[in-house]
């Protein structure tokens, strides 16, 4: 079946840095993406969403840029901070899924001091 | 606004034991998921109800796994055998739209 799927299971970026976490998508006419955070021993928590129609949004130090053309989709995270230390996941709305969602396998981001 | 519950958030069992999970959903989300997490892995949906009704449970290893919402409220899974492949984080999420908030996951051992 179709899946998301993550180009690296493992990031590791300096204090300060930006980090730039990439998810290519499988099925063309998925109109809804959510980026998920996960920290060891706790759920999903939501971060940011984006509707196929837009091509990128911003929210608190975050910035999720989607390519329908390629089925890329990235998670942009300004000034990582050792808070932001988890493994992100990138989930797909197909359509006709009655709003479900499709999940990549994540990849987990090390913030190093 | 109070997130979704779960509880308990640690279950240890032997195998062929039962086990149940519940999950209380964010007030007024008439969605409610139940997802498998596998060690390492994205968590994989086992059965969705829209109100007290089952929308999908297509994924749902019914000959063990079983769910309910009577009230269109909260939910509870049930694993009755459980194998030593259930071991997982069970995961529960509500939405009201768009968007789908997770709860804090029971971790399940199955010995």
């Amino acid at each position: 079946g179709e899946s998301v799927g993550l180009h690296l299971p493992t990031l590791s970026v300096q204090e300060g840095d930006n980090s730039i976490i990439n998810c290519a998508y499988s099925n063309s006419a998925s109109d809804y993406f959510i980026w998920y955070k996960q920290e060891s021993g706790k759920g999903p928590q939501f971060i940011i969403d984006i509707r196929s129609n837009m091509d990128k949004r911003q929210g608190q130090r975050v910035t999720v840029l989607l390519n329908k053309t390629v089925k890329h989709l990235s998670l942009q995270i300004a000034a990582t901070q050792p808070g932001d230390s988890a493994v992100y996941f990138c989930a797909e709305n197909p359509p006709g899924s009655a709003r479900q969602l499709t999940f990549g396998s994540g990849t987990q981001l090390t913030v190093l001091p | 606004e109070a997130g979704v519950a779960q509880s308990p958030r640690y279950k240890i069992i032997e195998k062929r034991q039962s086990v149940a999970f519940w999950c209380n959903p964010i007030s007024g989300h008439a969605t409610l998921y139940w997802y498998q997490q596998i060690l390492g892995q994205g968590p994989k949906l086992l059965i969705q109800f829209q109100n007290n009704g089952v929308v999908d449970d297509s994924q749902l290893p019914k000959d063990r796994f079983s769910a309910e919402r009577l009230k269109g409220v909260d939910s509870t899974l049930k694993i009755q055998p459980a194998k030593l492949e259930d071991s997982a984080v069970y995961l529960c999420a509500s939405s009201a739209r768009l968007g789908q908030f997770f709860g804090p996951g029971t971790r399940l051992t199955v010995l």
